[in-house]
């Protein structure tokens, strides 16, 4: 089975300073898929980018990047230029592309304080 | 347009009442998905729905019910439940997949938080 380790249970930045959250995971699928989800106070689960495994190039959107490590098993976020929105618990989850295996898997969560 | 809509977004019930949690998405996505998530937790698969029909059942109790009624459409019935089955509880959804290869992307709901008292 496939699992997700965020070892970061809480990580605080400097507004306008550049923060990376870890995530690992450990499968034996060869093709996956990555995720990293934001969850603010307001509870919504917000999609902030995603990875498919068999792509080498580092998936990034605006201010938000990742660092695909597929052979260490390693997916990082790193957030540019932080801004008070971006405060909200951070998780990192992992899909296997199979046809019924729909399920997400998801890492503990890092909780991101952006300080003024 | 990304939306995932669910009601209601707060919910107090009792032991031995019935509520029903509703989720509708318009994005034409096939495969629609409840969750629940304890305070500092992430959230935990209870069902998934591929096609309207009930793919996944995560060995969630009896007393949690979903129901499918369209493609855009799903509910989850409560009955009889107990104040540790309070949480926050998800809808999410995705596009179908066709031919065993599943679309990946799962869109989420703002969460419906549900008190039994």
């Amino acid at each position: 089975a496939q699992t997700v380790t965020q070892s970061q249970p809480e990580m605080s930045v400097q507004e306008a300073e550049t923060v990376t959250l870890s995530c690992t995971y450990d499968t034996s699928e060869s093709d996956y898929y990555l995720f990293w989800y934001k969850q603010p106070p307001s509870r919504q689960m917000i999609l902030v980018i995603r990875q498919e495994a068999y792509k080498q190039q580092n998936a990034t959107e605006n201010r938000f990047s990742v660092n695909f490590q597929k052979a260490a098993k390693s997916f990082s976020l790193k957030i540019s230029d932080s801004q008070l929105g971006d405060a909200a618990m951070y998780f990192c989850a992992y899909r296997s592309p199979q046809g019924g295996s729909e399920k997400l898997v998801f890492g503990k969560g890092t909780k991101l304080t952006v300080n003024p | 347009d990304t939306e995932v809509t669910q009601t209601p977004k707060h919910l107090v019930m009792g032991m031995t009442n019935k509520k029903s949690l509703k989720c509708e998405q318009h994005m034409g996505h096939r495969a629609m998905y409840w969750y629940k998530q304890k305070a500092k937790k992430p959230p935990e698969l209870m069902f998934v729905y591929s096609y309207e029909k009930l793919s996944i059942n995560e060995s969630v109790p009896s007393r949690f019910s979903p129901e499918c009624p369209n493609s855009s459409l799903l509910n989850l019935h409560l009955h009889a439940l107990q104040p540790e089955d309070s949480a926050l509880y998800l809808c999410a959804s995705s596009q179908e997949y066709t031919s065993g290869v599943s679309t990946d992307t799962q869109y989420f709901g703002p969460g419906t938080r549900l008190t039994v008292l």
